[in-house]
């Protein structure tokens, strides 16, 4: 089974720093890929990044990055500069190659909470 | 630009009641899904389809049902709704590009309907 851990349930963060949102999952599947999601109080989810399995390199989109380490099976995502924008939940998710009809599984997710 | 529409953000319900949460997107997606979102647990999944008159069990698909006779529109009906059932009730969509080495197929979400059960 698969299952993903977000062990931060909330956070602040300095406008202009940088935050690091941990993200750990578990599968025995060799062939999966992590994305992440952000939804702000409007409740709609917006994809941020996405991470294969195989890829060598580790995933970045502007202001978001994703610190992959396989071994440790986690997948942080690492927001630079931080907006008040970027106040928001955010979600950690996996698929997995057998998984049926592209489902994703979501951690419990990270409020994110930026000051001015 | 890509759209899943929710026919309601906020709906409030009697124990009881059958209540219908409608879902439409127009991007002629394959797959679509129904997650309800609680605080602490994340998005957890009831159901999915991969085509029409498809569907599969998620993870908590007790007291759901779902129906898809279009490709377009997927409903989650709630039998009896009680109030255990008060969440908030995300739809998705996404393509099913037929490739078994693809795991990078996002989904695409609705706004999600907060559902209060009384």
């Amino acid at each position: 089974a698969q299952k993903i851990t977000q062990t931060q349930p909330g956070m602040f963060v300095q406008e202009k720093e940088a935050v690091t949102l941990d993200c750990t999952y578990d599968t025995s599947d060799p062939s999966y890929g992590l994305f992440w999601y952000k939804q702000p109080s409007s409740g709609e989810m917006i994809f941020l990044i996405y991470q294969g399995s195989y890829d060598q390199q580790n995933a970045t989109e502007g202001r978001y990055s994703l610190n992959f380490q396989k071994a440790r099976k986690s997948a942080n995502l690492v927001i630079s500069a931080s907006q008040l924008g970027d106040s928001a939940m955010y979600f950690c998710a996996m698929r997995s190659l057998k998984a049926a009809g592209n489902k994703l599984t979501f951690g419990g997710g990270t409020r994110v909470l930026v000051k001015p | 630009d890509v759209k899943v529409t929710q026919s309601s953000r906020y709906l409030v319900k009697r124990t009881g009641e059958k209540v219908f949460l409608e879902c439409v997107q127009d991007m002629d997606h394959e797959n679509m899904f129904w997650y309800r979102q609680d605080p602490g647990l994340g998005l957890r999944l009831i159901y999915f389809s991969y085509d029409v008159k498809m569907k599969e069990k998620g993870d908590i698909p007790e007291g759901y049902s779902v129906s898809r006779e279009k490709k377009e529109r997927f409903s989650l009906i709630l039998e009896s709704a009680s109030t255990n059932q008060t969440s908030m009730y995300l739809c998705a969509s996404s393509l099913n590009r037929g490739n078994p080495k693809s795991t990078n197929e996002k989904l695409f979400f609705g706004s999600g309907t907060q559902l209060s059960v009384l």
